[in-house]
């Protein structure tokens, strides 16, 4: 069965510290899709990444990276110099590439709150 | 606008009273997905629309929710005889469906729900 574990509920760090967030999934699949999703106060999901099963290689977008290890089925999210703008709970998920249907809804996991204080 | 839009934004409701909650998707996303969200919970898959295939209404917690799209555009999620345990805000998202590939979704802001 999939399924996606953000062991960490909460965060609270400092302005401009470093802060990662675990991503641990499972699943029998060889192909998937793993993806962060941000939502802020507001209440919108925000898109932040998608990465195929693949492609291992680990991507950095300005303060924000992603590194994804298959030997440990994590996909860590980490913030560096985290600014206030970046409080939000953030979510990660898991969608089988083929499936049954074609149904793609997505595993989520639980989310981590992070607040980033001034 | 560009993006997917949810109404009403809020709704308060009675204990009994049937509620619809409708999305807008953006233009030329076939697919599209309900969750619901309780209040710090993750999100929860209640159903998913692609283009004229039938839905998968595997999410839908009980037979008083019930949603239906028009072709692929707007949406409308029906829960019947609401419950106290229904309160939460439900979200609806978008994407463009391709063969083996999972898109991105596209979310709303969601429509907050609280049952009296």
């Amino acid at each position: 069965a999939q399924k996606v574990t953000q062991a960490q509920t909460e965060i609270s760090v400092v302005e401009k510290e470093d802060v990662t967030l675990d991503c641990v999934y499972e699943t029998r699949d060889t192909t998937y899709y793993l993806f962060w999703y941000k939502q802020p106060p507001s209440g919108e999901l925000v898109f932040l990444i998608r990465r195929n099963s693949f492609d291992e290689q680990n991507e950095i977008s300005g303060r924000y990276s992603w590194n994804f290890q298959k030997s440990t089925s994590s996909f860590n999210f980490t913030i560096t110099a985290s600014q206030v703008v970046d409080s939000a709970v953030y979510f990660c998920a898991l969608s089988e590439a083929f499936n049954a249907g074609n149904n793609r809804k997505l595993i989520w996991g639980l989310g981590t709150s992070l607040a980033v204080n001034p | 606008g560009a993006g997917v839009s949810q109404s009403p934004s809020n709704k308060v409701t009675e204990k009994g009273k049937d509620v619809e909650l409708r999305c807008d998707p953006i233009s030329g996303h076939t697919a599209l997905y309900w969750y619901r969200q309780r209040l710090g919970q993750g999100l929860e898959f209640l159903i998913y629309f692609q283009g004229n295939s039938a839905p998968d209404k595997s999410g839908l917690p009980s037979d008083r929710f019930s949603a239906e799209r028009t072709g692929e555009s707007v949406s409308t999620l029906t829960i019947q005889r609401t419950q106290q345990e229904d309160s939460a805000v439900y979200l609806c998202a978008s994407s463009i469906y391709r063969v083996r590939r999972t898109g991105e979704l596209f979310f709303g802001e969601g429509s907050r729900l609280t049952v009296l």
